[in-house]
């Protein structure tokens, strides 16, 4: 599986948009682009992901590049409830690519 | 629904002791994995089992082993158990079935601290 690079840390303003940047600029023609949070200690929840094509779900959308070397998240209205770290992964869904590895992510702090 | 159940929640250890992480999910997954998550630090994958009767290493599998037991659950075992493995243990499940999304999904965790 491709590796990503995430910045450490960023913040947002309550009720902005957050854009979370994701490298991956060694990714695959069949690795799909995932993104989960880790809200404080709970287990990691998965929010979308997608190949090339832009995703848009009930929680957040996926920008993915032409050349697919990198992608941002954005989740449209930010709450403090969205404050969480972030991982971007890629990997061969579903039936290859088990060893689903996650990186340091970026945590997201929402301010009020 | 219940999803990924993990036992123990908490547990304290003096080094050498062993004990087993049980985990248990309800979705009919094929798939399941194990990771640990130290402070501050990215999940790190110990073992996975890719399907009932299989199970490969991760990237830090070193002082543990698992049992795939059935298709529902998948333990982990700390034969004897180190200071350095105190940390926060998640177990996942996923479907890999062609056409699903292959999402993981965690269990609550396992807090384990060794003394």
């Amino acid at each position: 599986d491709a590796k990503t690079t995430q910045p450490p840390s960023m913040d947002c303003a309550e009720g902005r948009a957050a854009n979370l940047p994701c490298n991956h600029s060694t990714i695959s023609g069949n690795e799909y682009v995932y993104w989960y949070r880790q809200i404080h200690s709970q287990g990691p929840q998965y929010i979308i992901h997608g190949l090339k094509n832009n995703e848009t779900n009930e929680m957040a959308s996926l920008i993915i590049t032409e050349d697919r070397k990198s992608s941002t998240l954005i989740l449209p209205h930010a709450t403090l409830r969205d404050t969480a770290v972030y991982y971007c992964i890629v990997r061969v869904p579903p039936a290859g690519g088990f060893k689903t590895i996650f990186g340091a992510g970026t945590r997201l702090f929402v301010k009020a | 629904n219940a999803g990924v159940t993990q036992t123990p929640k908490f547990q304290v250890l003096k080094t050498g002791q062993s004990m087993t992480l049980q985990c248990a999910q309800d979705m009919n997954h094929n798939s399941m994995y194990w990771y640990r998550q130290d402070p501050g630090m990215g999940l790190r994958l110990i073992y996975y089992s890719a399907s009932e009767g299989t199970t490969d290493k991760g990237e830090v599998p070193n002082g543990y082993n698992v049992s795939r037991l059935n298709k529902r659950e998948f333990s982990l075992r700390l034969e004897s158990a180190a200071p350095s493995q105190t940390s926060v243990y998640f177990c996942a499940s996923s479907e890999p079935d062609r056409g699903r999304t292959g999402e993981l999904f965690f269990g609550e965790g396992s807090r384990l601290t060794v003394l």
